[in-house]
């Protein structure tokens, strides 16, 4: 069983800037959702998708959206970067149907740096 | 909305001492809960879930929660802690409805002393 991987690991970007990040998904499972964890505190959900589209978005700007591929593969892009952008960010896949949807395997997160 | 308070920023214990971290979540319907752990610089670990029925639930690495409903709290415990379970410990709440996502605690941050 593969888990869930994140690339790039590391990254500095400026402000204004844009960046993506990419995800892959647990074999077996449809549905990844994005989280920002910034220094000390715990993730805060960003949005979520599956089938390809959007289904569920936490309290974030419009400057942050994602992508879905056929193969359950995901991206997020933010754009006109912002220091506060500073953070680990989290990609987690599950299911989507039952509770078992709640249950969410992450991967190892990319760091992300605004300076 | 739901919510979820982990009330020790910093826990501090023997290694073989027992150990209990606290979650307490506010949530009007039956919740989905769980128990994450996160390593410096490392994504996070499902230790265990509670969705339903028997309220003391087995994790992995010997971990244990227990569901109070009547206390809504949600504690980790572990017997006799290893120098190893030094970590972040997260607790999180699922909704039952809406956007199906998880609530996260601010974090309890484990130390282990020799």
């Amino acid at each position: 069983e593969t888990g869930v991987t994140q690339s790039p690991t590391h990254l500095i970007k400026t402000r204004g800037q844009q960046v993506t990040l990419r995800c892959s998904s647990q074999s077996g499972h449809n549905t990844v959702s994005w989280y920002q964890q910034a220094l000390g505190q715990g993730p805060q959900f960003i949005f979520q998708y599956y089938r390809e589209e959007e289904n569920g978005r936490g309290n974030f700007p419009p400057r942050f959206s994602g992508l879905q591929f056929p193969n359950y593969s995901s991206e997020l892009n933010v754009n006109a970067l912002e220091l506060d952008d500073s953070a680990l960010y989290l990609c987690a896949s599950s299911t989507f149907q039952g509770p078992s949807s709640y249950e969410q395997y992450f991967g190892p997160g990319t760091r992300l740096t605004v300076t | 909305a739901q919510s979820v308070t982990q009330p020790d920023i910093h826990i501090t214990v023997s290694e073989g001492a027992s150990l209990e971290l606290r979650c307490n979540y506010s949530y009007g319907a039956t919740p989905y809960l769980f128990w994450y752990v996160q390593s410096p610089g490392q994504g996070l670990q499902l230790l265990l879930k509670y969705f339903s029925g028997d309220t003391l639930v087995q994790g992995i690495k010997g971990f244990e929660a227990e569901f109070k409903r009547s206390q809504s709290s949600f504690n980790l415990r572990k017997p006799s802690v290893h120098w190893s379970d030094a970590a972040e410990y997260f607790c999180a709440v699922g909704a039952n409805f809406g956007n199906e996502k998880l609530t996260f605690g601010t974090g309890t941050r484990l130390t282990i002393i020799p």
